[in-house]
């Protein structure tokens, strides 16, 4: 049984190029979030989606940033025109339903975004 | 809006030390309260979590966290800590009522030394 499978573990990306990041949830589970951890800040939100649909996006910068969790594959979240503040770990999570019955996340292992 | 704050960001122990972190949450609706715990390298992982019933909850590897309403806290505690209890450990809140996402402490940094 697998778990939240996350790839690549890390990217490097030059100035100006597109980063994607895949998140496949836990068997079962159709909730993703994804998460931005800087150094002593913790993890920020960024997106919720369901299968298909972007349930909060609060937390997703309004340019250059983009998230999708189509009907079949994994969710994928994709920076445009990476700057050298992108540079961050992304963290993904799935749980088998949100809102009232949160159980708990389960995280992937990350991908560590390095812009140079 | 929203908040969780975690009073130290850099704790070190010796072994067998007491621990005690601190968390304090915003909110003053109904909550979801999780601990979660990143060891060197790793991804997080689920220590513990409250929703409702017995305010003292018990989680993996010896952990307990006390939810004290009147005070917004959810402290984690552990009697007696040891080296391989070295890692990074978040406080996170969901609210229960209309809020989807869980928002997360800054997180504290334990070290023990051996």
């Amino acid at each position: 049984n697998a778990g939240v499978m996350q790839n690549p573990r890390h990217l490097v990306r030059r100035r100006g190029q597109e980063a994607r990041l895949r998140c496949s949830p836990m068997k079962g589970h159709s909730h993703v979030y994804w998460y931005r951890q800087l150094p002593e800040e913790g993890l920020k939100f960024m997106v919720y989606l369901q299968k298909e649909n972007i349930i909060d996006e609060s937390g997703m910068p309004k340019e250059r940033f983009s998230a999708e969790f189509p009907k079949e594959g994994p969710s994928i979240l994709r920076i445009q025109q990476v700057v050298r503040g992108d540079s961050a770990a992304y963290f993904c999570a799935s749980s088998p339903r949100g809102g009232n019955e949160d159980y708990g996340y389960t995280f992937g292992s990350g991908t560590r975004l390095t812009v140079v | 809006a929203q908040s969780v704050s975690q009073h130290n960001h850099h704790v070190i122990l010796s072994e067998a030390a007491s621990l005690e972190l601190g968390c304090n949450y915003s909110y003053g609706g109904t909550v979801n309260l999780f601990w979660y715990v990143q060891y060197p390298g790793q991804h997080l992982q689920l220590l513990l979590k409250y929703f409702s019933g017995d305010p003292l909850v018990k989680g993996i590897k010896g952990f307990e966290a006390e939810f004290i309403k009147s005070k917004f806290s959810f402290n984690l505690r552990k009697p007696s800590v040891q080296w391989s209890d070295t890692a990074e450990y978040f406080c996170a809140v969901t609210r229960n009522t209309g809020g989807f996402k869980t928002i997360f402490g800054a997180g504290t940094r334990l070290f023990v030394k051996a």
